[in-house]
């Protein structure tokens, strides 16, 4: 079945520098691929979303890209602030269309 | 967000007591799912329902019994649990379960669970 591997485990990183977070996969016939972003004592939330059809998606300062071929996406976060401070979760959709998870990131933003 | 609505937020049991979580969707979803999140770890899909009916169980332990009675509630009931059942679980809903493709999932803020 799909396994999912999600680096790092933690990232410390300095406000309003760059933070990318990566995840590689193992079904070359996996298609959606979409980050979660779960705060301290709150729920994960869809952050961004990528189909296998683009290889690159950008809202506003995160971006997603893909690498189908070597098998492996990454979350980008430019600029960052101090409310970019949370465990982010990358997953992939496998043939029984369901999400198999990374084990999350945990990110912290340094003032 | 409450979309997704989950009770109790936070719930102590012994070992041999016998609790249900709750979960409750006004998205107009088909699919709910139990999730299992403990610390460092992947999130763990426990059960899959689309269109009230069960489509997976992930070898989960038989002290896990889901209930899905609608398209809009879902139940997991609990008895005989073990401390290391101590975690928190996360209810989400999607559009449909392994019926289309590319549905991202919509989760409730989750029942934190201990075990004494």
């Amino acid at each position: 079945g799909e396994n999912v591997e999600q680096h790092p485990s933690t990232l410390s990183v300095q406000e309003g520098d760059s933070a990318v977070i990566k995840c590689t996969y193992s079904d070359s016939a996996s298609n959606y691929f979409p980050w979660y972003k779960q705060e301290l004592g709150k729920r994960p939330q869809l952050i961004i979303d990528i189909r296998s059809n683009v290889g690159e998606k950008k809202d506003q300062r995160i971006a997603v890209t893909l690498n189908k071929t070597a098998k492996h996406f990454s979350l980008h976060i430019t600029e960052t602030q101090p409310e970019d401070s949370a465990v982010y979760f990358c997953a992939v959709e496998s043939s029984n269309y369901q999400l198999i998870w990374g084990a999350g990131t945990k990110l912290i933003i340094k003032p | 967000e409450t979309g997704v609505t989950q009770t109790p937020r936070h719930l102590v049991m012994g070992m041999t007591n016998k609790k249900s979580l709750k979960c409750e969707q006004h998205l107009g979803h088909n699919a709910m799912y139990w999730y299992k999140q403990s610390a460092k770890k992947p999130l763990e899909l426990m059960f899959v329902y689309n269109f009230k009916e069960q489509t997976e169980n992930n070898s989960v332990p038989s002290r896990f019994s889901p209930e899905c009675p609608n398209s809009s509630h879902l139940f997991l009931h609990l008895h005989t649990l073990q401390p290391e059942d101590s975690a928190l679980y996360l209810c989400a809903s999607s559009q449909g379960a392994g019926l289309r493709p590319n549905q991202p999932q919509h989760f409730g803020d989750g029942t934190r669970l201990s075990i004494l």
